[in-house]
């Protein structure tokens, strides 16, 4: 079963601009992370919100939470050409064991 | 640094084989999963594993096994490969500690059965 889908599917942006990446999910959760992949190979974790959490930051990264919309989104902020990459929000539950469920992702393109 | 590593980056299989894709971490994480990657479906989880011998099936169990018979390793099996078991397969760990860790992934086998 597929929790989080990330809107939107792809984005393209010049570098310098900010992304804005946005997940939704539909049951609840003890926490929220968002990935990264680049081209075909291995995720590397990014951040993670917990549930009591409404904004988290990390660098060029800015997440938000706002468990009443079952919504997340991930910012970057001054985008370069290297964050090109796919995105992807992923959802553990608020019981059982530490089981993510990933989203399809949002492919992302920075253009120098 | 943690590592996670998978046994093939690219793997060719005719259908009908057993297939066998091995993983090994190690940084004694308690936890370790297989995903499989369809373009569009984003990962789906096949099985777990929280301690030697144990497994839990996931959401897209059929046509998989899996064993765990050392804390570090976590073999996903294709009994008989079909060409709709054709997928880039992840392999992830986590320490185990409870609920809110991050994975640790392998860089992937793409796995093509014809």
């Amino acid at each position: 079963s597929q929790q989080g889908e990330e809107d939107p599917q792809a984005l393209s942006i010049q570098e310098g601009e900010n992304a804005t990446m946005n997940c939704s999910y539909k049951t609840s959760i003890n926490n929220l992370q968002w990935y990264r992949q680049n081209s075909g190979r291995g995720l590397v974790h990014l951040i993670l919100i917990r549930s009591n959490e409404r904004e988290k930051h990390s660098g060029r990264l800015r997440v938000t939470l706002d468990t009443s919309k079952k919504s997340s989104s991930l910012l970057i902020t001054a985008s370069r050409a290297a964050d090109t990459a796919s995105y992807f929000c992923a959802t553990g539950p608020s019981g059982g064991y530490n089981k993510l469920i990933f989203g399809a992702g949002t492919r992302l393109a920075v253009h120098p | 640094d943690v590592k996670v590593t998978q046994s093939s980056r690219y793997l060719v299989k005719r259908t009908g084989e057993k297939v066998f894709l091995e993983c090994v971490q190690d940084m004694d994480h308690e936890n370790m999963f297989w995903y499989r990657q369809d373009p569009g479906l984003g990962l789906r989880l096949i099985y777990f594993s929280y301690d030697v011998k144990m497994k839990e099936k996931g959401d897209i169990p059929e046509g998989y096994s899996v064993s765990r018979e050392k804390k570090e390793r976590f073999s996903l099996i294709l009994e008989s490969a079909s060409t709709n078991q054709t997928s880039m397969y992840l392999c992830a760990s986590s320490p185990g500690g409870g609920l809110g860790e991050k994975l640790f992934f392998g860089s992937g086998t793409q796995l093509s059965v014809l």
